[in-house]
């Protein structure tokens, strides 16, 4: 069963602080990785996508991807209350036709 | 605007009453698929759609069905609905794969009584 991990949390930073969130994914084979943010009782948006080893930074985010040791991560700098939401860890599966989702990291950012 | 609607957004219904849950997109994307949102256990896929008269499971298939018969709808059927089926239920679709940007409807909340 291909598997994506993340922590629950909650994760609770102070705002201007950097949230750090982890995921670690089971199948070796994925090539495609995402963040999803997902706000109470909303739906999923995508942050950030990343497809190669390294860093990829987008305004305040940085996702980051270690293949060798199958982890994802995704750094918020300065955080802000509105960034508070859950966030959903994807890795690609089967050759493009499905996701699999982490159970997705809560973060609270307190002002 | 461009966008995934969904219908209903809320619906209570009783054991084995079959119902259909509607998607549209009027992004003209090839790929669509159903997942269902539960406490703890996260975002399954249900069922997807790599284009018309194109459809195949997910992971978790039973007691669904579907059907694309035209590019911009994906209904949801259950054709004889139980209580584990309760959940959040999002449909979402993207221009190829499921590995491009996926847009979410903004889901549909289901009680079976």
């Amino acid at each position: 069963q291909k598997e994506v991990e993340q922590n629950s949390g909650p994760l609770s930073v102070p705002e201007g602080a950097i949230a750090s969130l982890n995921c670690t994914y089971s199948d070796r084979g994925s090539q495609s990785f995402f963040w999803y943010r997902q706000y109470s009782g909303k739906s999923p948006e995508l942050i950030m996508s990343i497809y190669s080893n390294g860093d990829k930074e987008d305004g305040r985010f940085t996702a980051q991807l270690n293949k060798a040791s199958q982890y994802v991560s995704l750094l918020i700098r300065d955080s802000q209350p509105s960034d508070s939401a859950t966030y959903l860890c994807a890795s690609e599966a089967q050759a493009g036709t499905a996701l699999i989702f982490g159970k997705g990291t809560t973060l609270s950012v307190s002002s | 605007e461009a966008q995934v609607t969904q219908n209903p957004r809320y619906l209570i219904t009783v054991t084995g009453k079959k119902l259909t849950v509607t998607c549209s997109q009027n992004m003209n994307h090839e790929y669509m698929s159903w997942y269902r949102q539960d406490p703890g256990l996260g975002l399954r896929q249900i069922y997807y759609s790599m284009n018309v008269e194109v459809t195949d499971k997910g992971d978790v298939p039973e007691g669904y069905k579907v059907s694309r018969k035209e590019k911009r709808n994906f209904p949801l059927i259950l054709e004889s609905p139980s209580p584990n089926q309760t959940s959040l239920y999002f449909c979402a679709s993207s221009i190829l794969a499921a590995n491009n940007e996926q847009f979410f409807g903004p889901g549909t909340r289901l009680t079976v009584l």
